[in-house]
């Protein structure tokens, strides 16, 4: 079935520090890939998407590559705030399976100044 | 408020009592979604709906579990005789229509905890 693996945290680093946080993706046919932030005590918010491969979705200085040659859709960012400091999310979607969303588990990230 | 609005915020049950959570899905958003998001795990989709209609409710547990969608008034999502594996966060989305195209937004979610 469809699935997304996220790598385990917590992460930690220290600030203008570069994020990696990696995600795979089990599904058949194309799926829409999604990160989602969830800062304490609020609900999930799109950080960025991409709906094909080699698409890269981008938003707020996060980058990840719609890679379908190795399943992933890593999360990068080059210089990291103390407020990028939430749980990551990587989940996907598919058109059969209208409307749900399948979510990895989730990376708690922490910056440090 | 543009938002997805879900109360309460917070919620506390004794076992066996009956909790209902409330989503009022962002104006003019006709498509609802509900996931449940148990300690330290990922969101799993339980049900999703449109007015009056359940369209997808596989991932909702057989029993105790029921969620509607009313013509008029939020979506409702109720567990009755809640247990302590219930204690959990739940989350409500809501989406213009389906497909990649459209967004999905979130609600705040309502912490259930049972004691």
């Amino acid at each position: 079935g469809d699935s997304v693996t996220q790598m385990e945290g917590p992460v930690t680093l220290s600030e203008e520090a570069f994020l990696t946080i990696n995600c795979t993706y089990t599904a058949t046919g194309y799926p829409s890939l999604f990160w989602y932030v969830q800062y304490p005590g609020e609900g999930l918010q799109l950080l960025l998407k991409a709906t094909k491969a080699d698409d890269k979705g981008s938003n707020k200085g996060f980058e990840a590559t719609y890679r379908k040659e190795t399943t992933s859709f890593h999360l990068e960012k080059g210089s990291v705030q103390v407020s990028d400091s939430a749980v990551y999310f990587c989940a996907l979607s598919r058109g059969s399976t209208l409307g749900r969303l399948y979510f990895g588990r989730g990376t708690q990230l922490t910056v440090w100044p | 408020n543009a938002g997805v609005m879900q109360n309460p915020r917070h919620l506390v049950r004794r076992r066996g009592q009956e909790a209902r959570l409330r989503c009022s899905p962002v104006k003019g958003h006709s498509h609802v979604y509900w996931y449940r998001q148990l300690p330290e795990e990922g969101l799993k989709f339980m049900v999703y709906l449109q007015k009056e209609n359940i369209i997808d409710e596989s991932g909702m547990p057989k029993e105790r579990f029921s969620a509607e969608f009313p013509k008029e008034g939020p979506s409702i999502l109720r567990i009755q005789q809640v247990v302590r594996g219930d204690s959990a966060a739940y989350f409500c989305a809501s989406s213009l229509s389906t497909g990649e195209d459209y967004g999905y937004t979130f609600g705040s979610g309502t912490r259930l905890t049972v004691v």
